[in-house]
């Protein structure tokens, strides 16, 4: 079935600092991609999306490329900030909409 | 965009009980779900809760041990029967919306601990 996979975290970087999450995925068809993120203490919030191959989802400096050849979508930021400390998760949904998850990346900036 | 109220927020239980939580969107949807959160752990569909009809589950998840109600489009409910403790998580509500907007938005969950 599908599946997604991401980069096991946590990952932790200073202020300003380059951020790649990678995630990659398996589907049987042709799949919408989304990155969500989940702040402390918060619900789960719709970061990007893209719906097509070479679609670029872009929103608060991060953005993703669906990649169909690399069956890719991994999600960059030129210069992080302190409240980007976050567990990222990317995810597909099917033609049911239905939502397959990846593990979750856990991100912390430090000043 | 869709607001959605989850209720409890969250809630302490002893095991063999039951806990019924609601999820109330103010518009009308076309598809409502509802997923598991496990402590540390990413977001597992549980089930497609279907408007007037049963709900559709998903491997490893049964009627019997959440049963989901869907009376209307603007209110489902999913029950967690004769808890345990593998049952502590946070159960999320999900939508997609009618029309063109397809993007799924989700409730601020419940944080369940089964004690």
């Amino acid at each position: 079935g599908d599946s997604v996979t991401q980069m096991e975290g946590p990952v932790t970087l200073s202020e300003e600092a380059f951020l790649t999450i990678n995630c990659t995925y398996t589907a049987t068809g042709y799949p919408s991609l989304f990155w969500y993120v989940q702040y402390p203490g918060e619900g789960l919030q719709l970061l990007l999306k893209a719906t097509k191959a070479d679609d670029k989802g872009s929103n608060k400096g991060f953005e993703a490329t669906y990649r169909k050849e690399t069956t890719s979508f991994h999600l960059e930021k030129g210069s992080v900030q302190v409240s980007d400390s976050a567990v990222y998760f990317c995810a597909l949904r099917d033609s049911s909409y239905k939502l397959i998850f990846g593990s979750g990346t856990r991100l912390l900036v430090r000043p | 965009s869709a607001v959605i109220s989850q209720k409890p927020s969250r809630d302490i239980c002893q095991r063999g009980t039951s806990l019924t939580i609601q999820c109330q969107v103010d518009s009308q949807v076309t598809m409502m779900f509802w997923y598991r959160q496990q402590p540390g752990q990413s977001l597992t569909l549980i089930a497609t809760a279907n408007q007037g009809s049963e709900a559709t589950y998903e491997s490893g998840f049964v009627i019997d041990k959440f049963p989901i109600s869907r009376p209307n489009l603007t209110f489902s409910t999913l029950t967690v029967s004769n808890m345990s403790p593998e049952d502590s998580s946070i159960y999320l509500c999900s939508v997609v919306l009618q029309g063109m907007n397809t993007e799924a938005f989700f409730g601020q969950g419940t944080r369940l601990t089964v004690v």
